[in-house]
């Protein structure tokens, strides 16, 4: 089973600053298959990257991914008021797909 | 505009069964793999149990191997999870999430439900 740790875990930022989160796996994760998701209070989640670096329908361009192998990084290049979540990578490369223990992005 | 209901939680003693079921509508159910994900409560997300498109490939995670039992029914736009034995630490919301690749299973999520909470309690 190929282990995510995300850091930190939890970043305190005002809106208009840039966020870096940063998840780490255990192991290379095969063709890049590395997924981003956001987590809301009383929401389920809501897939925001795939691919390591490919945005999903509808998510805006100031949400990017990269990394590859092992290590891969999400970044909120200014943030809005709606960016404050919990962030959560996940591995769907290796049969049974892991999930990194999140990353909380709260209001400074 | 695609819609996963999910029904079937409840409070249940240690040891007892629950079926959970996901209602999808708003996309071509029998062309995509369907999966549970489970989060306790405050804590983060942890797969389940996926299907393949035509029921051919079926994955547990270790924690539910053995106990629990995925299944679907496409001609009811259907999801399904037996869920027997239940513990203490099966209590969760359990999602129901769709694949987003087509007719293959990519264990990539691209829509989820809001969950129904199974809570494992004597």
């Amino acid at each position: 089973e190929i282990v995510l740790t995300q850091s930190p875990g939890t970043l305190s930022l005002s809106p208009g600053e840039r966020a870096t989160l940063s998840c780490r796996a255990s192991q290379s994760v095969s063709s890049s298959y590395l997924a981003w998701y956001q987590q809301k209070p009383g929401q389920a989640p809501r897939l925001l990257i795939y691919g390591a670096s490919s945005r999903a329908t509808g998510i805006p361009d100031r949400f990017s991914g990269s990394g590859s192998g092992t290590d891969f990084t999400l970044t909120i290049s200014r943030l809005e008021p709606e960016d404050f979540a919990v962030y959560y990578c996940q591995q769907y490369g290796s049969s049974g797909p892991t999930f990194g223990q999140g990353t909380k992005v709260e209001i400074k | 505009e695609v819609q996963l209901v999910e029904s079937g939680g409840g409070l249940v003693q240690p040891g007892r069964s629950l079926r959970l079921s996901c209602a999808a509508s708003g996309f071509t159910f029998d062309d995509y793999a369907m999966h549970w994900v489970r989060q306790a409560p405050g804590k983060g997300l942890e797969w389940v149990s996926g299907i393949s498109w035509n029921s051919g490939s079926i994955g547990y995670a270790d924690s539910v191997k053995g106990r629990f039992t995925i299944s679907r029914d496409n001609a009811k736009n259907s999801l399904y999870l037996q869920m027997n034995s239940l513990r203490a630490e099966d209590t969760a919301l359990y999602y129901c999430a769709k694949d987003m690749l087509i007719r293959t299973s990519g264990s990539l999520f691209d829509y989820w439900g809001q969950g129904t909470l199974v809570t494992v309690s004597s």
